[in-house]
């Protein structure tokens, strides 16, 4: 069974910084990742989707890498804002009938204007 | 742009009640999915719909029962509510070919 881990659970920063989020995966047959964004009270949107044949994939002041044979993906969001203030979560799908996703329990971030 | 519209976005029920969430998706997504997100543990998959007439059991279905009414609609039903089932509940469409996968804004559930 796919298990989907995020470190650091938490995150406060002052705004300016670099800074990096953690997702790792046990089962490194999978068809693609995501980063999602999720704000209080809403749904989740998503941000960078990396295919499992992809090395990284950038939008803007974020970049996302994955390393399938070691099962691990880090989102780098450069020069943060505190409107990057949110939930990230990391989500793998697996290549089976209806591409069902399996989500880490998310990164929440706070940035400090 | 409409997207994935939830209803109710709150609801409180006593326990062993009843309750339909309704999904509905302007898309002409062929997927559809409903999720539960509870405190520290992601979102798990309740039940999906790969196409318009089917469904199937995703991790954690028990207590569930989802109806796929047309290819814009599908339904989440709670038949005897338990204070377990006290969650936030996330619809989501996909298309036929690529992801992402499109999320509603959530319903909000409690179960007294």
């Amino acid at each position: 069974k796919q298990e989907v881990t995020q470190i650091p659970a938490a995150l406060s920063v002052p705004e300016g910084e670099n800074l990096v989020l953690n997702c790792s995966f046990t089962d490194s047959a999978i068809y693609n990742l995501q980063w999602f964004r999720q704000d209080p009270g809403k749904g989740l949107t998503s941000l960078l989707l990396i295919q499992s044949s992809q090395r990284e994939q950038t939008s803007g002041r974020l970049n996302a890498s994955l390393d399938k044979s070691s099962g691990r993906s880090t989102l780098y969001i450069a020069a943060s804002q505190p409107g990057d203030s949110a939930t990230y979560l990391c989500a793998v799908s697996g290549n089976n009938a209806g591409n069902m996703l399996t989500f880490g329990g998310g990164t929440r971030l706070m940035v400090k204007p | 742009n409409a997207g994935v519209t939830q209803t109710p976005k709150f609801q409180v029920l006593k326990t062993g009640q009843s309750m339909t969430l309704q999904c509905a998706q302007d898309m002409n997504h062929n997927s559809m999915y409903w999720y539960r997100q509870d405190p520290g543990m992601g979102l798990r998959l309740i039940y999906y719909s790969a196409s318009e007439g089917t469904t199937d059991k995703g991790e954690v279905p028990n207590g569930y029962n989802v109806s796929r009414l047309n290819k814009r609609e599908f339904s989440l039903r709670l038949e005897s509510a338990a204070p377990s089932q006290t969650s936030v509940y996330f619809c989501a469409s996909k298309g036929p070919l690529m992801p992402p996968q499109h999320f509603g804004d959530g319903t909000r559930l409690s179960i007294l």
